[in-house]
C-alpha cells in the first residue's frame, strides 16, 4: 500500500485562493518531499522538508509537517491558473525506495 | 545540464507483443527508479536500482515486466506479451542519494497504448 496518502482527492478553486493539500503516511520518515505533474507527464520536485523542520516556505508555497502526526500540508497562496496540475507527497526513510502518494488534483478556475 | 530523457515518447503496439522503454539517467545519479501510472491515477513503483546493488523489483505487476540497468547508467524497462491493461505512461526518475536525500529527477515518461 502507498506511503503517503493526499487529501482531498481534487480541488477545485478561484483563482487567487489559496489551495491546502494534506498529505498522511505512516512509518517514520527522513523526509517528505511535494512534487507537481502536469498534463500526465513527467513529476517536478517543489519543496522538501526534513523530519526535524516543521514548517518551509518556497515562494508561494507553504508546507508544514507534523511527525507526531505523521502528517504534511501543502498551502499555495494566491493560486492562479497555471497551477492547475497534480500534487503528490513523497516519503523517503532513508536506504529505501522514495514512495509516492496518490495525488490531490488541483484545478485552478480563472 | 542534460535531464532524465525517455524513448520512445509514444508507444503503440498490438496485444502479445514485446515493448522495450528506454531511460537515460542524469549522469552521475546512482538511483534508478520505474514508474507506472494510469490515467488519472498516482504512481505505481515498479523497479528501483541503486548502484551496483541488487534492484527492488517488488512492484512489478507479474514476470512479464522486467528491466535492466547497464553499466550503471541506461536502463531499459521490457513487457512481454503486452496486455490491454499494461497501457499507461511509464515513468523513469534518477536520483542521487549521497547526501542521504532522494530529490527525484524524472523523465517526460513513454505512453504506452497496447491495442
Amino acid at each position: 500500500s502507498q506511503q503517503g496518502e493526499e487529501d482531498p482527492q481534487a480541488l477545485s478553486i478561484q483563482e487567487g485562493e489559496n489551495a491546502t493539500m494534506n498529505c498522511s503516511y505512516k512509518t517514520s520518515i527522513n523526509n517528505l518531499q511535494w512534487y507537481r505533474q502536469n498534463s500526465g507527464r513527467g513529476l517536478v520536485h517543489l519543496i522538501l522538508i526534513r523530519s526535524n523542520e516543521r514548517e518551509k516556505h518556497s515562494g508561494r508555497l507553504r508546507v508544514t509537517l507534523d511527525t507526531s502526526k505523521k502528517s504534511s500540508s501543502l498551502l499555495i497562496t494566491a493560486s492562479r491558473a497555471a497551477d492547475t496540475a497534480s500534487y503528490f507527497c513523497a516519503t523517503y526513510t532513508g536506504g529505501f525506495k522514495t514512495i509516492f502518494g496518490a495525488g490531490t488534483r488541483l484545478f485552478v478556475k480563472a | 545540464g542534460a535531464g532524465v530523457s525517455q524513448s520512445p515518447s509514444n508507444k503503440v503496439t498490438e496485444k502479445g507483443k514485446d515493448v522495450e522503454l528506454r531511460c537515460d539517467p542524469i549522469s552521475g545519479h546512482t538511483a534508478l527508479y520505474w514508474y507506472r501510472q494510469s490515467l488519472g491515477q498516482g504512481l505505481e513503483f515498479l523497479i528501483y536500482f541503486q548502484g551496483n546493488s541488487a534492484p527492488d523489483k517488488s512492484g512489478l505487476p507479474s514476470d512479464r515486466f522486467s528491466a535492466e540497468r547497464t553499466g550503471g547508467s541506461v536502463s531499459t524497462l521490457t513487457i512481454q506479451r503486452t496486455q490491454q491493461e499494461d497501457s499507461a505512461v511509464y515513468l523513469c526518475a534518477s536520483s542521487s542519494i549521497s547526501t542521504g536525500i532522494d530529490t527525484q529527477y524524472f523523465g517526460p515518461g513513454t505512453r504506452l497504448t497496447v491495442l
